[in-house]
């Protein structure tokens, strides 16, 4: 699976758009990009996951660039409760291989302030 | 629906001792998976297990650690005559489907098990 690059860390104010950036220019045509968040102490949480087009679900949007070798993933109006570190995976095709092994690297912590 | 839970959520041992975590999947989820969290670090894959049958253990030590999935019950995760470096966070996930079904295999992760060795 290829490399992912984050910032360490990211703070950003309640209300506002958080966007977390992730580099994955090793990124190859079949690989999608996933992103889960881990809340301390808990277990990761899924977030969103695309192949190139850009998604929206109730949590979140991912922007892909046209090239795939970055994404952002944008929580529109951001809570405390969204503090947490966020992880960006790039994972193989749904079909067949070793897709199932997920890569978590150190994620970026955001930290949202009131 | 309940989660994926796990238990039990903390677990102290004594060096030499023997460590049993337990998962529970999703209901109706027959694919589990174990990932180990050292301090600072992300979560690393150890092992994928279908009943009764482990897939793929690639990323579990060689040695002291063995996994199971039985027909009935939970999964299990044995860490034998464990060191002070085995002290993690061990977070088990579970998923309805598995790599080859054709379809996203989304994993539900459980709140783990945090193992302290003393």
């Amino acid at each position: 699976d290829a490399k992912t690059t984050q910032p360490p860390s990211m703070d950003c104010a309640e209300g506002r758009a958080a966007n977390l950036p992730c580099n994955h220019s090793t990124i190859s045509g079949n690989e999608y990009v996933y992103w889960y968040r881990q809340i301390h102490s808990q277990g990761p949480q899924y977030i969103i996951h695309g192949l190139k087009n850009n998604e929206t679900n109730e949590m979140a949007s991912l922007i892909i660039t046209e090239d795939r070798k970055s994404s952002t993933l944008i929580l529109p109006h951001a809570t405390l409760r969204d503090t947490a570190v966020y992880y960006c995976i790039v994972r193989g095709g749904v079909s067949g291989g070793s897709n199932y092994k997920l890569t978590f690297g150190k994620g970026t912590l955001l930290t949202v302030n009131p | 629906n309940a989660g994926v839970m796990q238990n039990p959520r903390h677990l102290v041992r004594r060096r030499g001792q023997e460590a049993r975590l337990r998962c529970s999947p999703m209901k109706g989820h027959s694919h589990v998976y174990w990932y180990r969290q050292l301090p600072e670090e992300g979560l690393k894959f150890m092992v994928y297990l279908q009943k009764e049958n482990i897939i793929d253990e690639s990323g579990m030590p060689k040695e002291r650690f063995s996994a199971e999935f039985p027909k009935e019950g939970p999964s299990i995760l044995r860490i034998q005559q464990v060191v002070r470096g085995d002290s993690a966070a061990y977070f088990c996930a579970s998923s309805p489907v598995g790599p080859t079904s054709g379809a996203y295999n989304e994993q539900f992760f459980g709140p783990g098990t945090r193992l302290t060795v003393l």
